[in-house]
């Protein structure tokens, strides 16, 4: 057990919906990073927060959206869903930005 | 970041030494190199980092080169258990993990 925490495990929609994928980091820790798995592309990083302010971008999509609260939990938000979009989402957290990232378990997004 | 190359698959007996190549000639002074696991398709479980020095944990040993050129993790007693896909990265002051194919390697009996 890797101390952060995905919910919902799994999640089945359809094209043109929105979807929000939620992220509790491990205790005490400030960084939390979103990636992307999918069979073609591999894992992929998507975005980093860090105690509430975006600090890095990787590939995401500007259909993407993802913000960190106060408490530190992390939302990612998928809207306009196409069937590409189907993949496992990692959420990973970090106590600093050049520590060891630890992963959750994924939300598996399924579109239909 | 530097780019890494890991061969793309390798078998290890149960109970012998495994040692995962790396090797990432690009590799900057400030770059680290860090390697992960993925067991199927739960989350990446980070394994061990490092920057010039060896380093040992309770999972593996990781020997970087003098010339950090390239890196071998060493897992001491493999089990079935450690089947996976090895990632092994280097990452700088950006943080993100760049992800390549990894090494899948297969524990046998």
């Amino acid at each position: 057990d890797s101390g952060v925490t995905q919910t919902p495990k799994h999640l089945i929609t359809a094209t043109g919906q929105r979807v929000t994928l939620r992220c509790s980091p491990r205790s005490g820790d400030l960084s939390v990073y979103w990636y992307q798995q999918s069979l073609d592309q591999g894992l992929q990083f998507l975005i980093q927060y860090y105690n509430g302010e975006e600090r890095a971008k990787g590939n995401i999509l500007e259909r993407f959206s993802a913000q960190q609260f106060p408490d530190l939990h992390s939302e990612l938000n998928l809207s306009s869903l196409e069937l590409g979009d189907s993949a496992l989402y990692f959420c990973a957290s970090s106590v600093d930005q050049n520590q060891p990232q630890h992963f959750g378990d994924g939300t598996r997004l399924s579109i239909l | 970041d530097a780019k890494t190359t890991q061969p793309p698959s390798m078998d290890c007996a149960e109970g012998r030494a495994a040692n995962l190549p790396c090797n990432h000639s690009t590799i900057s002074g400030n770059e680290y190199v860090y390697w992960y696991r993925q067991i199927h398709s739960q989350g990446p479980q980070y394994i061990i980092h490092g920057l010039k020095n060896n380093e040992t944990n309770e999972m593996a040993s990781l020997i970087i080169t003098e010339d950090r050129k390239s890196s071998t993790l060493i897992l001491p007693h493999a089990t079935l258990r450690d089947t996976a896909v090895y990632y092994c990265i280097v990452t700088s002051d950006d943080y993100k993990l760049s992800f390549g194919a990894g090494t899948t390697v297969t524990v046998r009996a």
